[in-house]
């Protein structure tokens, strides 16, 4: 079945270290997104990459960083110059600017 | 800028009662609407969307029409169910940007 998997589901963090957040998509898509979910508040978009090793700065970009080098995959690190990285991250797909986006079951990081 | 508001929650509703959450939007061009749902600890999932004024996007009992004299998207259901007791969210997106801009949800309750 095509879909969007990140990994891992939980994630926990040292202050001070960076980490990073998988996220791999077989549905041959071209954009693909980050977005930070707080609860109580909607989603805000971290980074978003429309093709192949090219990447945008969304809304939230500052602490995090990603790479974009296949198609199917686009990691995102959050480093230690993220205030606040405790949350809910969730990696999204899209096949155009005007279709629905695909998004996988979400990492919880805790920062500790 | 764009911009998707949508009610506050939490709506708590019995079973079989109609459900109404509301959804209007500022967007420059004509945008794509969507509404998602998202159940505790998962991603989003879409259901459903619509791409141009007057469409009428259906999916599981849920139904909501592309009003564009009212920038509107309300989410409605006939009968609600305990099951679909999740979050909500409202979003849009258009065709001058990749990205898609949430509203920031409305808790929805259903008590058996």
């Amino acid at each position: 079945d095509g879909g969007i998997t990140q990994s891992p589901k939980y994630l926990f963090r040292k202050e001070g270290q960076n980490v990073t957040l998988s996220c791999e998509q077989n549905l041959n898509h071209d954009a693909m997104y980050w977005y930070r979910q707080d609860p109580g508040q909607g989603l805000r978009l971290i980074y978003y990459s429309q093709i192949v090793n090219d990447f945008q700065k969304g809304d939230i970009a500052e602490g995090y960083s990603v790479s974009r080098e296949k198609k199917e995959s686009f990691p995102l690190t959050v480093t230690s110059a993220q205030k606040n990285p405790t949350a809910f991250y969730l990696c999204a797909s899209s096949i155009s600017r005007t279709d629905e986006a695909f998004f996988g079951q979400g990492t919880r990081l805790t920062v500790v | 800028g764009d911009s998707v508001t949508q009610m506050e929650g939490p709506v708590t509703l019995s079973e079989e009662a109609f459900l109404t959450i509301n959804c209007t939007y500022t967007a420059t061009g004509y945008p794509s609407l969507f509404w998602y749902v998202q159940y505790p600890g998962e991603g989003l999932q879409l259901l459903l969307k619509a791409t141009k004024a007057d469409d009428k996007g259906s999916n599981k009992g849920f139904e909501a029409t592309y009003r564009k004299e009212t920038t509107s998207f309300h989410l409605e259901k006939g009968s609600v169910q305990v099951s679909d007791s999740a979050v909500y969210f409202c979003a849009l997106s258009t065709s001058g940007t990749y990205k898609y801009i949430f509203g920031t949800g409305t808790r929805l309750k259903v008590l058996a």
